[in-house]
Parts: C-alpha cells; structure tokens; sequence
C-alpha cells in the first residue's frame, strides 16, 4: 500500500521560513517525479513544485521561485520543500504527491502552513 | 484563473448521470492523453479517480469514466450516489511547463 506523509507544517511569521517533510512508503520511490501541491482555504488546487526521479532537478511555479526549494533524500524514501520569505498568500495546506507524467496518483493527507503575524 | 476551465457547480438527483466539462488547448488536453480526475471530500486529500484520460485506479467504481474530445475533457458520473457530493478536478500535463495544470474545480451536489 502506498503512503505517503507529510510533516512539517505549522504557524509561521511574514518572512519566516518552514520545512515540509514527506516520507513514502510502498513503492519504488526512486523511479518516480513527485510534486508538491497546495491549497488555500476555501480555494482550488495550485501545483507548486515538482523534482525529477535522481533530484537533479527542481521546477516551480512562478510565485515561489526563488523562495521555495524542493529536494529529496531517495535513500530515505523522502521528499522535502523549503520555504523561506513566507507570505500571507502562502498558507495554504501542502500536499505530497507520486507524480507520473504530471497525474498524481498518491495524495498524501497533507500539512498546514498558516503564515500571520 | 485557472488554466483549465471547468464549471463551478452541477447538480442532479441520484440515480441521474451528469458529465463535467474540463477545456484547456492543444498544448495541453488536446494534444496529450495524460488528462486526470480527481476527487475531493471536505477536509480530506484529493484522489486520483480518472488518469490516461480514461482509465480508472483500481477500486474505483466504473459508475466514473472519462473521456476526451479535441481540446476537451469530460468526467461522467452515472447513477448518481449521495456519496458522490464531492468537489472534482480535472488535470493536464502540458508542454509549456513542467508543472502540470488544474481546473478551477466543479462542486457536485446531489439532491
């Protein structure tokens, strides 16, 4: 069974910084993107992040590039995003997800970052 | 605003089949068979119910389908259940980024 879990989320200041977490679990982690999305309050889904099977490489929306980092660990199973200069527009709850030509077969239950003073 | 565009809300009563609409363009739904669905309770993460346009993840009831026509997709729900009240999302890989794209989400109600 797949899994996926995200960790990491919480209360945060204007500027401030937060680390989200994944770890996954019940598949071959290393022959998969995975991708980070989120969703404001009340609002639709916005895909924000993505990384390449080796984590070569990281791809971004554009109202975080420069502000958030994605990596993962593929001998920990696990997945990450770094975000630093935190908005208001940020917060939102953030979600990992298996990603396989850009349709995101696993979901995992999702962490919340709230950015207020 | 999105890059898909779906319809805000539907609504029927169970029993009845609805189909929700998803247009992109040909640099996306139109020119790739990678087009999924998602659904999503309040509160709780989305899931894959459609991807491949068509094809359904194991354990989903073949009540869903999806289909694909020039630059539009569709989601059709047949025998509508109360269970089905959920909102839906339709999604597109496309080659002007490597992010894929979403549509704005249709609320489904059943009556």
């Amino acid at each position: 069974e797949v899994q996926l879990v995200e960790s990491g989320g919480g209360l945060v200041q204007p500027g401030g910084s937060l680390s989200l977490s994944c770890a996954a679990s019940g598949f071959s982690f290393t022959t998969y993107w995975m991708s980070w999305v989120r969703q404001a309050p009340g609002k639709g889904l916005e895909w924000v992040a993505n990384i390449n099977k080796d984590g070569s490489k990281g791809y971004y929306v554009d109202s975080v590039k420069g502000r958030f980092s994605i990596s993962r660990d593929n001998a920990k199973n696990s997945l990450y995003l770094q975000m630093n200069s935190l908005r208001a527009e940020d917060t939102a709850v953030y979600y990992c997800a298996r990603d396989d030509w850009q349709q995101l077969k696993d979901w995992g239950q999702g962490t919340l970052v709230t950015v207020s003073p | 605003q999105s890059a898909l565009t779906q319809p805000a809300s539907v609504s029927a009563s169970p029993g009845q089949s609805i189909a929700i609409s998803c247009t992109g363009t040909s640099s996306d739904i139109g020119g790739y068979k990678y087009v999924s669905w998602y659904q999503q309770y309040p509160g709780k993460a989305p899931k894959l119910i459609i991807y491949d346009v068509s094809n359904r993840p194991s354990g989903v009831p073949d009540r869903f389908s999806g289909s694909k026509s020039g630059n539009t997709a569709s989601l059709t729900i047949s025998g509508l259940q109360a269970e089905d009240e959920a909102d839906y999302y339709c999604s597109s890989y496309t080659n002007t980024r490597t992010l894929g794209v979403f549509g704005g989400g249709t609320k489904l109600t059943v009556l």
